[in-house]
């Protein structure tokens, strides 16, 4: 894939279980999260967002936690299904308004 | 779909060929982004256009030529490139930088694979 020169972290994790994707981010100041799936042969796309004055954000199967002492973003994944496998990225946005991408990590999923 | 589109989809060009990427969005936005996103490096912006009116260039060789003749289209040229540019080139828009909150979410094309011979 277009990241493995990168040595990403890799998550396997058996179908039905939980997943939980960790990402650390650099700017304090930083006021809104976002995280975007990437599957093979296509272009990032949105999970979820979060804003700086929430801790906790939920969508459909998806958890987003954010953890502004330690600059920590995760997120979480229920009942993980193949569909899943892809690499994940956060992304924060910066004091000049520009979204800044982590390096990603790859989730597979076993059946 | 997301509702951005890029074409082509697959590009192999030699060192002193001139081709073009293009990319279309949809979504009524007004901000259109241009991203590398190659083996070794996570996903680096490259320009951003905001109302049609280019708003940043981080640092990119003059060899890649952006333009954005109105809010729903975007190209980039390119000329004169090097193996080292080979990656995939990703497009997207979004509402408006400056917003706040949901204004930046980006919605991205599928992308171009460029190969630089």
């Amino acid at each position: 894939g277009e990241n493995v020169g990168l040595h990403l972290p890799t998550l396997s994790v058996q179908e039905g279980d939980n997943s939980i994707i960790n990402c650390a981010y650099s700017n304090s100041a930083s006021d809104y999260f976002i995280w975007y799936k990437q599957e093979s042969g296509k272009g990032p796309q949105f999970i979820i967002d979060i804003r700086s004055n929430m801790d906790k954000r939920q969508g459909q199967r998806v958890t987003v936690l954010l953890n502004k002492t330690v600059k920590h973003l995760s997120l979480q994944i229920a009942a993980t299904q193949p569909g899943d496998s892809a690499v994940y990225f956060c992304a924060e946005l910066n004091r000049f308004d520009k979204l800044v991408f982590g390096a990603g990590t790859i989730l597979r999923v076993k059946s | 779909e997301t509702g951005v589109t890029q074409t082509p989809r697959h590009l192999v060009m030699g060192m002193t060929n001139k081709k073009s990427l293009k990319c279309e969005q949809h979504l009524g936005h007004n901000a259109m982004y241009w991203y590398k996103q190659s083996a070794k490096k996570p996903l680096e912006l490259m320009f951003v256009y905001n109302f049609k009116e280019q708003t940043e260039n981080n640092s990119v060789p003059s060899r890649f030529s952006p333009e954005c003749p109105n809010s729903s289209h975007l190209f980039l040229h390119l000329h004169t490139l090097q193996p080292e540019d080979s990656a995939l080139y990703l497009c997207a828009s979004s509402q408006a930088p400056g917003t706040g909150g949901n204004g930046n979410e980006q919605f991205f094309g599928p992308g171009t694979r460029l190969t630089v011979l």
